[in-house]
């Protein structure tokens, strides 16, 4: 198993562009998250899916959106990228109880200029 | 709604000596509770978790935790330090309907030879 995937690892946007961060998952798990992790904030959640089709929002839901069209796939997507969008983003996923181990992926750093 | 509390931002011990991280959570009911790592660059690992049952729950790289309900406490322990286990920790609490764990700040944990 390849585990959770995100793409890019990197990214450089301007402000304004939009972009979609790709997460992906092999464990045929039903619960996707977003999370993103600044300085001293630890790590807030974005956007979650306890599976295809069902999405709900998080702490930190704005100017991000996500879809759930598949079990494998839970993109992140950036409307219109501010600065206050620089963070390092994780993607992570879990099988569906609450006793399930939750697994991350390695992480996108996004900066916005 | 659930929150997470590690009071301390960075803690320095010596090799070899012991450790012990605090996390106090917020939560009406008994909450599942987590203890993640993550190393420089790297994505977020699971330590431990507790659920029910016995409060002193082991985890891996030598790591423990006990759960203490009296003082909304789930403080993380190492007998012995290793240079390795210089990392950022997290301590996480799952409640509500779908159990996607809220983090707290997170402890910088800097080990001197």
């Amino acid at each position: 198993n390849a585990g959770v995937t995100q793409t890019p690892k990197f990214q450089v946007l301007k402000t304004g562009q939009s972009m979609t961060l790709q997460c992906a998952q092999d464990m045929n798990h039903e619960y996707m998250s977003w999370y993103r992790q600044d300085p001293g904030m630890g790590l807030r959640l974005i956007h979650y899916s306890v599976g295809a089709g069902i999405t709900d929002q998080g702490e930190v839901p704005n100017g991000y959106n996500v879809s759930r069209s598949t079990t494998e796939d839970f993109p992140l997507r950036l409307l219109s990228a501010a600065p206050s969008q620089t963070s390092v983003y994780f993607c992570a996923s879990r099988l569906a109880g609450p006793t399930d181990t939750q697994y991350f992926g390695p992480g996108t750093r996004l900066t916005v200029l | 709604a659930q929150s997470v509390t590690q009071p301390d931002i960075h803690i320095t011990v010596s090799e070899g000596a012991s450790l012990e991280l605090r996390c106090n959570y917020s939560y009406g009911a008994t909450p599942y509770l987590f203890w993640y790592v993550q190393s420089p660059g790297q994505g977020l690992q699971l330590l431990l978790k507790y659920f029910s049952g016995d409060t002193l729950v082991q985890g891996i790289k030598g790591f423990e935790a006990e759960f203490k309900r009296s003082q909304s406490s789930f403080n993380l322990r190492k007998p012995s330090v290793h240079w390795s286990d210089a990392a950022e920790y997290f301590c996480a609490v799952g409640a509500g309907g779908s159990y996607i764990p809220t983090f707290g700040r997170g402890t910088s944990l800097i080990v001197h030879p």
